[in-house]
């Protein structure tokens, strides 16, 4: 079983350049999330999609923008890198949170490195 | 705001040694209350759910608890396997059908053979 697989595992970026981090899930989830993981931070919410079409920002939404064309896709895209985009993002998906079986899966996770 | 406070940061202990790892969290409206365990390199793997104040859930050496204030993790004679950051997460209703996860920082254990 897949769950949730994220592209690329590495990237380096240098300042100003744009990029794609591609998230897809073949658990039939609805919900979707992309989460970044920063040292004496913890995990903090990018964006979300409660469903084909949607998004919604979290937390720390500023410098990203999402997309989600399809049910089991969920595209994160930086359109102008900055150094403080350095950082390791998670995709994650569940069923709705107002259902049973809702656990957040996470995916493995993409290394980016702006310079 | 929605606070989740893990404790502590880092844990050091003996295989077999057993201890426990604390969530505290202040929140408006629990939704469920998650533990994960995130080894290095990789992204949280799901432990448990808790939704209920005396709720108790167990996966080998690990058990939760919840109360309406806090969650620990008990770790029965740990393993160096065990070695991993753990991470704590609560779930809370935020009107018009939005619900929000908030992390804790998570706490890293090391258990030396």
């Amino acid at each position: 079983n897949a769950g949730v697989t994220q592209t690329p595992k590495f990237r380096v970026l240098k300042t100003g350049q744009s990029m794609t981090l591609l998230c897809a899930q073949d658990m039939n989830h609805e919900y979707m999330y992309w989460y970044r993981q920063d040292p004496g931070m913890g995990l903090r919410l990018i964006h979300y999609s409660v469903g084909e079409g949607t998004t919604a920002k979290g937390e720390v939404p500023d410098g990203y923008n999402v997309s989600r064309l399809k049910k089991q896709n969920f595209l994160l895209g930086l359109e102008s890198a900055a150094p403080s985009q350095t950082s390791v993002y998670f995709c994650a998906s569940s069923y709705s949170p107002s259902s049973s079986g809702n656990t957040i899966y996470f995916g493995e996770g993409s290394w980016l490195t702006v310079v | 705001e929605d606070q989740v406070t893990q404790s502590p940061e880092a844990l050091r202990l003996q295989e077999g040694e057993s201890s426990s790892l604390n969530c505290s969290y202040t929140v408006s409206g629990l939704r469920g209350l998650f533990w994960y365990r995130q080894d290095p390199g990789k992204g949280p793997e799901f432990l448990f759910t808790l939704y209920s104040a005396g709720e108790e859930k167990e996966k080998e050496r690990l058990k939760a608890t919840l109360t309406k204030k806090e969650s620990f993790l008990h770790i029965t004679a740990p393993k160096p396997e065990d070695s991993a950051t753990y991470l704590c997460a609560v779930r809370t209703y935020s009107g018009a059908g939005s619900y929000q996860l908030t992390f804790g920082k998570g706490t890293k254990l090391s258990v030396i053979p």
